[in-house]
């Protein structure tokens, strides 16, 4: 079945620093992803659609400046936490459709980021 | 060997069929686990939230811990076309992610 990776799978900063979360469709080519993040005990909360070639999509609540989402290629999208603060630790997932004609959804395995 | 294995599907059934949605998990010290629905082009939602061995049941659903097997499933009764989703099945304190299971009931 399709694979989607995610890289770091976790990742310790420091507060003020960046970070950048890799997510790759490795058997397909996704023009569309979707980034998460999850709170403990909670659902998983739709963060942005990353599109490729275009500007990401953000839920309402997000900020774009924050979370800057750039889809480079068709297997590739790149979340990155700016500046980040103890308050940005949880974890982030993402996720990609196979096709466009399909409701399938298959889920990276998760970035754990603790800001310090 | 990942963290939580779920049978990858995809999944077609006819409308009313009981459906069994079905996960592995490697480590025996895991004991909150979640499922999640995910509608084509949305954001997942929060099924069900299990603790402990048994069964938890939610109107047509209900979800099954087997720790001696470490072994959860979600079962659907009488499923209906509105049941056809994305069904992720989750560790829920190290957030421990299936891949999902594409689920369409036909009418």
């Amino acid at each position: 079945g399709a694979v989607v990776s995610q890289h770091p799978s976790r990742v310790i900063c420091k507060s003020g620093t960046s970070v950048k979360i890799e997510c790759r469709s490795l058997d397909f080519q996704a023009t569309t992803m979707f980034w998460y993040r999850q709170f403990p005990k909670k659902s998983l909360m739709l963060m942005a659609t990353s599109n490729e070639g275009s500007k990401a999509t953000y839920e309402q609540g997000v900020e774009k400046d924050k979370f800057l989402i750039n889809h480079a290629s068709l297997t590739l999208s790149t979340l990155t936490v700016t500046s980040a603060h103890p308050e940005d630790s949880s974890f982030y997932i993402c996720s990609a459709p196979p096709g466009l004609a399909t409701n399938e959804q298959f889920f990276g395995p998760g970035t754990r980021l603790t800001v310090l | 060997q990942k963290e939580v294995e779920q049978d990858p599907g995809p999944l077609s059934v006819p409308e009313g069929a009981i459906v069994s949605l079905n996960c592995t998990y490697s480590n025996s010290a895991f004991q909150y686990f979640m499922w999640y629905r995910q509608y084509s082009r949305k954001g997942p939602e929060l099924l069900m939230y299990t603790y402990s061995s048994g069964n938890k049941e939610d109107g047509r659903f209900t979800a099954q811990v087997d720790k001696s097997s470490k072994y959860i499933s979600l079962f659907i009764r009488d499923s209906q076309p509105s049941d056809s989703a994305t069904y992720l099945c989750a560790e829920g304190n190290q957030f421990y992610f299936g891949t999902g299971t594409s689920l369409t009931v036909i009418p």
